[in-house]
């Protein structure tokens, strides 16, 4: 079945510090979208892309459509302590197809204060 | 004001037992999914339905039964619960296929 790859898997870094993470597919996508999942709670939208090169901003995130539209990045400036969780990008085929999203692996964010 | 609910939060059960998980959203929307997170935090969907139209029912066994008795409602009932159940149990929404999905917290279900 279809497959995102996400990277890094997991990140520590000092808080202040810029982080940056993608997502690769082996197949197009209509639709990208940035989660984020904090322990015990349901990933919460970050960001959503419906465009090829498409860049767009949600305070200190920023995520990108790749123009190929096989992958996607997501940004964040001046990491803060409450950044700490787990990152997911997810792809669709949009509303022509079921609506299904595709997840990666997640990337973990650790951040020292 | 909570957008897409569960219960219940921790369901505790015995192999071979039959429980239930339900999932109400009041955003409105018209497509409601379930997804299963396992130990590793993948997700991955497994049914999703539409209008209260099942569209998306990916391989999962069929001793999972969604039922949406409403656009604002998925149950998800599982007969014959085994150890590989153990997982935790995502209901979203979205409006329209392929747009914006919002998770409820999550059913945390441990099969001993």
């Amino acid at each position: 079945g279809q497959q995102l790859n996400q990277s890094p898997q997991s990140m520590f870094i000092q808080e202040g510090e810029d982080v940056s993470m993608n997502c690769t597919s082996s197949s197009i996508f209509n639709t990208w979208l940035w989660y984020k999942q904090d322990p015990g709670e349901g990933p919460v939208l970050l960001i959503a892309l419906y465009k090829a090169g498409e860049l767009t901003s949600n305070g200190r995130l920023t995520a990108q459509f790749g123009i190929t539209r096989k992958d996607s990045f997501l940004n964040i400036s001046a990491s803060i302590p409450s950044d700490v969780g787990i990152y997911f990008c997810a792809g669709s085929h949009g509303s022509s197809n079921t609506g299904k999203l595709i997840f990666g692996q997640g990337t973990t964010l650790q951040v020292k204060p | 004001d909570t957008a897409v609910s569960q219960t219940p939060k921790y369901l505790v059960t015995q192999m071979g037992n039959d429980k239930s998980i339900k999932c109400e959203q009041n955003l409105g929307h018209d497509t409601m999914y379930w997804y299963k997170q396992d130990s590793k935090k993948f997700l991955k969907i497994m049914f999703s339905y539409n209008n209260k139209e099942l569209i998306i029912n990916e391989t999962v066994p069929n001793r999972f039964s969604p039922k949406s008795p409403d656009k604002a409602h998925l149950n998800l009932h599982i007969n014959s619960l085994e150890l590989g159940d153990s997982a935790v149990y995502f209901c979203a929404s979205s409006q329209g296929r392929g747009n914006e999905q919002f998770f409820g917290p999550g059913t945390r279900l441990t099969v001993l």
